[in-house]
């Protein structure tokens, strides 16, 4: 089952934070983050494994609750090369190394 | 360069047709997963290798199949194509999270 990002769209000036949700139906072992510019493949950003742990490096970061199965990605003091499409991808209990991608959160960060 | 290669990178053929992707995944890794990206739709699983073998499914028509071979490249057949086969299809391999290919845009007239 796909899981669901919120918000589906988002605008934000240089420095503003911004938080982007992901949220699944399905028991979960890991939620991956990445980015995809516009032509180009999507790149990967972080994962986070079951047990709640926050990663993260310089000004993104992200968290996961695996009891609600819901993962938030946190973007702080923005910058022009944010700019982008972000996908959650889940993996389910199983491990297969399987990913199934939320529909993308687009956001564009302005002068 | 992320180390998964894709090629095509362009396709356009006609209705009807039959079109091989292939994909060569970054060395060491053993599984090849693809994907298909509509114009502006998010990322549809399609099937999963893992060292030759088919290790999952997704929502993969019976037009489409794929394979995996001993050195590790994966083929991406779809036939009989159709308007709404159009799309990006990208490969990936894993280690530590995707490592994605350029992906290879067909387009089907």
């Amino acid at each position: 089952q796909q899981p669901v990002q919120s918000p589906q769209a988002v605008i934000l000036r240089e420095g503003e934070d911004a938080v982007i949700n992901c949220s699944s139906s399905k028991a979960l072992y890991s939620v991956h983050w990445y980015r995809q510019k516009h032509g180009e493949a999507p790149v990967f950003l972080m994962i986070l494994l079951k047990g709640g742990e926050q990663k993260g490096h310089e000004k993104i970061s992200a968290s996961f609750n695996e009891k609600k199965q819901q993962s938030s990605l946190y973007l702080t003091a923005s910058q022009l090369s944010y700019s982008g499409t972000y996908f959650c991808g889940t993996e389910g209990s199983g491990n297969t190394g399987k990913l199934i991608f939320g529909q993308g959160t687009t956001l564009q960060v302005k002068p | 360069d992320s180390g998964v290669t894709q090629t095509p990178k362009h396709l356009i053929t006609a209705t009807g047709q039959r079109v091989t992707l292939r994909c060569s995944p970054r060395s060491g890794d053993l599984s090849v997963y693809w994907y298909q990206q509509s114009l502006d739709q998010g990322l549809q699983f399609l099937i999963q290798y893992y060292n030759g073998e088919e290790r999952a499914k997704g929502n993969i028509l019976e037009r489409f199949s794929a394979q995996q071979f001993p050195d590790l490249h994966s083929e991406l057949n779809l036939s009989s194509l159709e308007l709404g086969d159009s799309a990006l299809y990208f490969c990936a391999s894993s280690s530590y999270g995707y490592t994605f290919g350029s992906g290879t845009r067909l387009t089907v007239v």
